[in-house]
């Protein structure tokens, strides 16, 4: 069961300007984990956020979590072509500190 | 090169044939995992090993069948009873023993059914 759905589906935006994807999860958690797919290849981690963090930061990636309303978001932002895959949001499964749940995605485009 | 690596790229059967890929690590990682992915659709997990001779069910499991006999190989066998198997499958591990556990994966393994 999928316990992790992001929103939009697909987002297409021209180069340079940010990109915001949402994952909504059902039950509580410790940690949420967003992940990168380059088409046709595996999964790449990208960031980690744990619960009793509200903000966290790598480069051009920006993840928030909120835990009152089960929902956490990435941006990216002055987006380029090459962000152009698939964002996932993945989280652990209740009782289980290893197996995670994957959403179903987000495409993002970036246009030249 | 630390690292995960899946075979074969590509993988073609015909209905009635049992195959198997292959997922090998040497990130010395305890736990390793099966997913299975659909266009357009997320992960879904198949099986799951914590350690070494272990191995749990996931969500998907029935048509599937594993092995843990080593640390660094997970391999993963598609039977016939597996009704549906053209999807892209899914290889990862991650760290054992740690609240926090991101899994590294591998490049996967497009299987066709002819």
């Amino acid at each position: 069961s999928q316990q992790g759905e992001e929103d939009p589906q697909a987002l297409s935006i021209q180069e340079g300007e940010n990109a915001t994807m949402n994952c909504s999860y059902k039950t509580s958690i410790n940690n949420l984990q967003w992940y990168r797919q380059n088409s046709g290849r595996g999964l790449v981690h990208l960031i980690l956020i744990r619960s009793n963090e509200r903000e966290k930061h790598s480069g051009r990636l920006r993840v928030t979590l909120d835990t009152s309303k089960k929902s956490s978001s990435l941006l990216i932002t002055a987006s380029r072509a090459a962000d152009t895959a698939s964002y996932f949001c993945a989280s652990p499964i209740s009782g289980s500190a290893r197996q995670l749940t994957f959403g179903s995605g987000t495409q993002l485009t970036v246009l030249p | 090169d630390g690292g995960i690596t899946q075979s074969p790229k590509y993988l073609f059967r015909k209905e009635g044939q049992n195959v198997t890929l292959s997922c090998e690590q040497n990130l010395n990682h305890d736990a390793m995992y099966w997913y299975r992915q659909d266009p357009g659709q997320g992960l879904r997990l198949i099986y799951y090993s914590q350690i070494v001779n272990d191995f749990q069910k996931g969500d998907i499991a029935e048509g599937y069948s594993v092995s843990r006999e080593k640390k660094e190989s997970f391999p993963l066998t598609v039977t016939s009873a597996q009704k549906n198997p053209t999807a892209f499958y899914l290889c990862a591990s991650s760290i054992g023993g740690m609240d926090y556990n991101e899994q590294f994966f591998g490049p996967g393994t497009r299987l066709t059914v002819l």
